[in-house]
């Protein structure tokens, strides 16, 4: 199972909401990844958890708070976004602590998000 | 992390060879050239990795020259459903991966 699944598909929340992405892979890895896309952009690296800690943060604001569970479950919590956070989050996850040159990430089919 | 810069678009004919090519004038040499491909409204695909010389797997071929400042992408016989973004990216470790701009390759009937 190379699969990395993410939930929901679509989501739909204005300014004021609370909402939660999740992200789940069963392939062992131990190295897991947030991503944000913007449409005809690349993605761009927001945190990585390595062996259920948080390892690198890209700066994000404070209304993304990323929490690993365990080690095959990845959130994300939105609180008070902004319409310019719309986009498509992508969850990934690699092998090991993420930190060899040749990890593989393996990517969800991602979150889109519309904030209104 | 070193920057890739790749050709923003390119069209090809169906059963055609297409090679995407990625520059990397400031390679580290502890970096690898890996390379992607994301369909709309996807989660990028792994597509192949290498250091040096030529890595050939199932569905593509890299080819880095000695001085490994650029790579090449071989898409041999492209079909309809190769159309997609193919980025270039180098993961010298440490988790952080940038990904370029990317090339949009769209495949002709």
């Amino acid at each position: 199972d190379t699969e990395v699944t993410q939930t929901p598909k679509h989501l739909v929340m204005g300014m004021t909401n609370k909402k939660s992405l999740k992200c789940e892979q069963h392939m062992g890895h131990r190295a897991m990844y947030w991503y944000k896309q913007k449409a005809k952009k690349p993605p761009e690296l927001m945190f990585v958890y390595s062996y259920e800690k948080l390892s690198i943060n890209e700066s994000v604001p404070s209304r993304f708070s990323p929490e690993c569970p365990n080690s095959s479950l990845l959130n994300l919590h939105l609180h008070a976004l902004q319409p310019e956070d719309s986009a498509l989050y992508l969850c990934a996850s690699s092998r090991t602590s993420g930190r060899g040159p040749q990890e593989t990430q393996y990517f969800g089919p991602g979150t889109r998000l519309l904030v209104l | 992390l070193a920057k890739t810069t790749q050709p923003i678009s390119m069209d090809s004919y169906e059963g055609q060879e297409v090679n995407i090519t990625c520059s990397h004038n400031n390679i580290a040499t502890n970096d690898y050239i890996t390379w992607y491909q994301q369909f709309p409204s996807q989660g990028p695909r792994f597509i192949i990795q290498g250091y040096k010389t030529k890595v050939t797997n199932e569905v593509a071929s890299l080819f880095i020259p000695a001085d490994r400042k650029s790579s090449t992408l071989s898409l041999p016989r492209v079909s309809l459903s190769d159309t997609a973004v193919y980025y270039c990216l180098l993961s010298g470790g440490y988790q952080k991966v940038t990904f370029g701009t990317g090339t949009k390759l769209q495949v002709i009937p």
